[in-house]
């Protein structure tokens, strides 16, 4: 059964500070890895999606990397700013049986101080 | 583009009452799917559908019925409510990938907050 791993589960930086969000899953057969973030009492907000066969993918100060043999992704954070402060959750979408269903990680709450 | 909507936004039921929460979604996607969340459960899939007139359970169906008549709609009915569904609903589409049965990014609405008394 896949399971999904976010740690630390909350932390709290100086702005203008680099960071590494860390998500970690126990079975490598997956389709794709979607992190999201989400704002308090708002819905999730895409931030990139990295498909199997992909290393890595940018988007503005963001960058997330995929390594499936171990079973792990990260998301960079360059140049933190305090728009930033938001739940940030990765989720994977397995290889057969239910492909339609996203398996989400508890969430890494990010808190950037001005 | 909307993207995903949802209403209402807030719902306060009595038990035993029913009410459907309604989604739509203007990007022609195929998929799409309900969600839950509860704090320390994360999210979990209720019903999804990967067109119109099909459906599917997730992992936690019961109490909730679903259907798909439109590409665009995908309305979440509460037969009969009951405390343990108070929750955040949350509904989501994607687009096909082109691989057979593979929904690409998905793209969530602002959520419903249902509490039920």
């Amino acid at each position: 059964k896949q399971e999904v791993t976010q740690i630390p589960a909350a932390l709290s930086v100086p702005e203008g500070e680099n960071l590494v969000l860390n998500c970690s899953f126990t079975d490598s057969a997956i389709y794709n890895l979607q992190w999201f973030r989400q704002d308090p009492g708002k819905g999730l907000t895409s931030l990139l999606l990295i498909q199997s066969s992909q290393r890595e993918q940018t988007s503005g100060r963001l960058n997330a990397s995929l390594d499936k043999s171990s079973g792990r992704s990260t998301l960079y954070i360059a140049a933190s700013q305090p728009g930033d402060s938001a739940t940030y959750l990765c989720a994977v979408r397995n290889y057969g049986g239910a492909t339609n269903k996203l398996i989400f990680g508890t969430g890494t709450l990010l808190a950037v101080q001005p | 583009n909307a993207g995903v909507t949802q209403t209402p936004k807030f719902q306060v039921l009595k038990t035993g009452q029913s009410m459907t929460l309604q989604c739509a979604q203007d990007m022609n996607h195929e998929y799409m799917s309900w969600y839950r969340q509860d704090p320390g459960m994360g999210l979990r899939l209720i019903h999804y559908s990967v067109g119109a007139g099909i459906t599917d359970q997730g992992e936690v169906p019961n109490g909730y019925n679903v259907s798909r008549s439109t590409t665009e709609d995908f309305p979440l009915r509460l037969l009969s409510a009951a405390p343990s569904q108070t929750s955040v609903y949350f509904c989501a589409s994607s687009y096909s990938t082109g691989l057979a049965g593979v929904p690409g990014e998905q793209y969530f609405g602002p959520g419903t907050r249902l509490t039920v008394t």
